[in-house]
């Protein structure tokens, strides 16, 4: 088990361009969350995946934001036309939810977005 | 959606000392996590407690569904301990957990 992994750990772009972030999540973990903290703040949840299918998603989740889970493994963020609003840390979280096993969600690193 | 209010927001302590973090959340809940974030941004899992009490080494959380509020108290504080802690409650739909600000613990030596 070698935990949630996010790439890269830092991304600074200028206003308008497009970034991509990846999430790993754990092994076998079938949901995989993104949040985005700004500072001072808790993490704000942005969307959920069960397997590959995305299930829900925040009005936090503007059209410029996309994210995909293909083959229920790793999943993507993308922002385009980046705006200086999207300055955050953006966190990805996994868990396993079963029957019998409890929905406990666990964090990566993040990735710190910067938009000058 | 429901509203989670945590206190106190700050909090200083010598090493050694004992706290108690109190959240309080606005509707009922059937899971809720504790974690403390580290001054370089991880979030670590410290308690998965819907209900009830449970302890790990120096730190033990209580949750009272109920009553709408969970504590989490910490012992004999060291500066390791210093960083954000937050509760989470889940939501109604049992997917996204909701995050209130936090408490931000400052320990000294």
């Amino acid at each position: 088990d070698t935990g949630v992994s996010q790439d890269p750990r830092h991304k600074i772009t200028k206003r308008g361009q497009n970034v991509t972030f990846r999430c790993d999540p754990i092994s076998e973990h079938n949901r995989l969350y993104w949040y985005r903290q700004t500072l001072g703040q808790g993490p704000e949840f942005l969307t959920y995946f069960q397997n590959e299918a995305q299930l829900e998603k925040s009005r936090l989740l503007s059209d410029r934001f996309s994210a995909e889970r293909p083959k229920g493994s790793f999943s993507t963020l993308e922002i385009q036309r980046t705006e200086q609003g999207d300055s955050a840390m953006y966190l990805c979280a996994s868990s396993l939810a079963t029957l019998v096993v409890r929905d406990e969600q666990y964090f990566g690193p993040g990735t710190r977005l910067t938009v000058t | 959606g429901i509203q989670v209010e945590q206190s106190p927001p700050d909090l200083i302590l010598q090493e050694g000392a004992n706290s108690t973090l109190r959240c309080n959340f606005s509707d009922s809940v059937n899971n809720l996590q504790w974690f403390h974030q580290n001054p370089w941004g991880q979030l670590i899992n410290l308690f998965y407690i819907p209900s009830g009490t449970k302890q790990n080494g120096r730190l033990s959380a209580t949750t009272v569904a109920t009553e709408r509020y969970s504590l989490l108290y910490i012992s004999s504080s060291q500066t390791t301990d210093s960083g954000v802690y937050f509760c989470a409650p889940r939501n109604q739909a049992g997917t996204a957990l909701i995050f209130g600000k936090g408490t931000t613990l400052s320990v000294s030596s």
